[in-house]
């Protein structure tokens, strides 16, 4: 079964810039989350999708974050415009929600750096 | 707000020796509380968990103990290896279905 796919791997922006970041959850997952992991923290949950819409995104500062999620699977975070705080690990996760076995099944991340 | 508190942020054991990793949490409605593992460059992934009912799970040689009353649970690594060598965060999901996520802890094994 293939995993959380996430792109670009690695992002270097100047501050002001905007930037895309692009998740494919497991098939079947309905859930689909997206986390910022700053260097040395725990992830924090920015927005949640149930299928395609928004559960969770109270932790999304939305003047310059967005996501998308359409149709249900893939899932786009937007940063417009970039600030040097936004440096992290984005973190794309998603779970099966009707199994409820509570596990989050993580990709292997997009590190954006802002300069 | 930091829903679920996590120390040590770092931890060096020996070879064979216990790693003990302690999360605190204050919301009750939370209702499950896994553990994650993340190698540089890697996703974290889940390792162990546990739901509230019941106070000690155990797989191989990873143990979770679960303090209902005190709102604590702790992650008991037997006989660590320097292939544990990670970051453990310990997390707690509510019945909305998010998870929130411990600052994390650096373990490393010396051989």
């Amino acid at each position: 079964e293939a995993g959380v796919a996430q792109s670009p791997r690695y992002k270097i922006i100047e501050k002001r810039q905007s930037v895309a970041f692009w998740c494919n959850p497991i098939s079947g997952h309905a859930t689909l989350y997206w986390y910022q992991q700053i260097l040395g923290q725990g992830p924090k949950l920015l927005i949640q999708f149930q299928n395609n819409g928004v559960v969770d995104d109270s932790q999304l500062p939305k003047d310059r974050f967005s996501a998308e999620r359409l149709k249900g699977v893939d899932s786009t975070l937007k940063i417009q415009p970039a600030k040097l705080e936004d440096s992290a690990v984005y973190l794309c996760a998603s779970s099966h929600r009707r199994m409820n076995t509570g596990e989050l099944f993580f990709g292997e991340g997009s590190r954006l750096t802002v300069l | 707000q930091q829903q679920v508190k996590q120390s040590p942020q770092s931890l060096i054991v020996q070879k064979g020796g216990i790693s003990i990793i302690n999360c605190a949490y204050e919301n009750t409605a939370f209702d499950y509380f896994p553990w994650y593992q993340q190698f540089p460059g890697k996703g974290p992934a889940l390792l162990i968990a546990i739901r509230p009912d019941v106070s000690e799970k155990k797989e191989g040689r990873f143990t979770i103990s679960f303090n209902k009353s005190a709102k604590q649970f702790s992650l008991h690594i037997m006989d660590s290896q320097p292939g544990d060598s990670a970051t453990y965060f310990c997390a707690a999901r509510n019945t909305g279905n998010q998870f929130y996520f411990g600052t994390g802890t650096s373990l490393t094994v010396i051989p």
